[in-house]
């Protein structure tokens, strides 16, 4: 009964190929996130979509597009993948409705992470 | 500009030791906090988090964390460690947007 999966959980690619990560939940929530923990722990924010309409989008290369089927998914493909898109990177939801809402609602409860290494 | 910072990069502690993490924000206006705990090869489990309320809170684990306006500082502690809560913890606040501290790294010797 994982709440929040992703897959795979280890991903090992050469540069310049094209890979995605899957993400999904089963907590019924709204809201999903991404980021991006580099080899120093280092966490960052890249997307977040709330009923699939993207409401962050932080500085990342437009070579990293997040898509969201549905509400309970969010995936994120990478295109011409460089060394430095080595890290692991989390996914994350939460129950929040709207964009705009705050409250417990906030709490983000994160996957198992994937560790990608590019070579 | 919103900022998180864990000053300990490492701690070593004796099991059975008390804990002290320490958390310090910059912030435009109080956000939410949350202390996370990632064991090594695992994801980030939530410890607890504060939106309002009692400044003490308690989490999981036997962890509690005080949240101190005046110092802008979310401090978790835990009273007696246990060989398993060697592992990496993070700050982290915010809303929707969540910035993370760099991490503490705990480090139990038996």
């Amino acid at each position: 009964d994982t709440a929040v999966s992703q897959t795979p959980k280890y991903l090992v690619t050469q540069m310049g190929n094209d890979k995605s990560i899957k993400c999904e939940q089963n907590l019924g929530h709204d809201t999903m996130y991404w980021y991006k923990q580099d080899s120093k722990k280092f966490l960052k924010i890249m997307f977040s979509y709330n009923n699939k309409e993207l409401i962050i989008n932080e500085t990342v290369p437009n070579r990293f597009s997040p898509k969201s089927p549905d509400k309970a998914h969010l995936n994120l493909h990478i295109n011409s993948l460089e060394l430095g898109d080595s890290a692991v990177y989390f996914c994350a939801s939460s129950q929040k409705k709207r964009a705009e809402e705050r409250g417990i609602r906030d709490t983000q409860y994160f996957g198992p992470g994937t560790r990608l290494t590019v070579l | 500009a919103q900022s998180v910072t864990q000053p300990d990069i490492h701690i070593t502690v004796s099991e059975g030791a008390s804990l002290e993490l320490r958390c310090n924000y910059s912030y435009g206006a109080t956000p939410y906090l949350f202390w996370y705990v990632q064991s090594p090869g695992q994801g980030l489990q939530l410890l607890l988090k504060y939106f309002s309320g009692d400044t003490l809170v308690q989490g999981i684990k036997g962890f509690e964390a005080e949240f101190k306006r005046s110092q802008s500082s979310f401090n978790l502690r835990k009273p007696s460690v246990h060989w398993s809560d060697a592992a990496e913890y993070f700050c982290a606040v915010g809303y929707s947007k969540l910035s993370f501290g760099a991490g503490t790294t705990v480090t139990v010797r038996a």
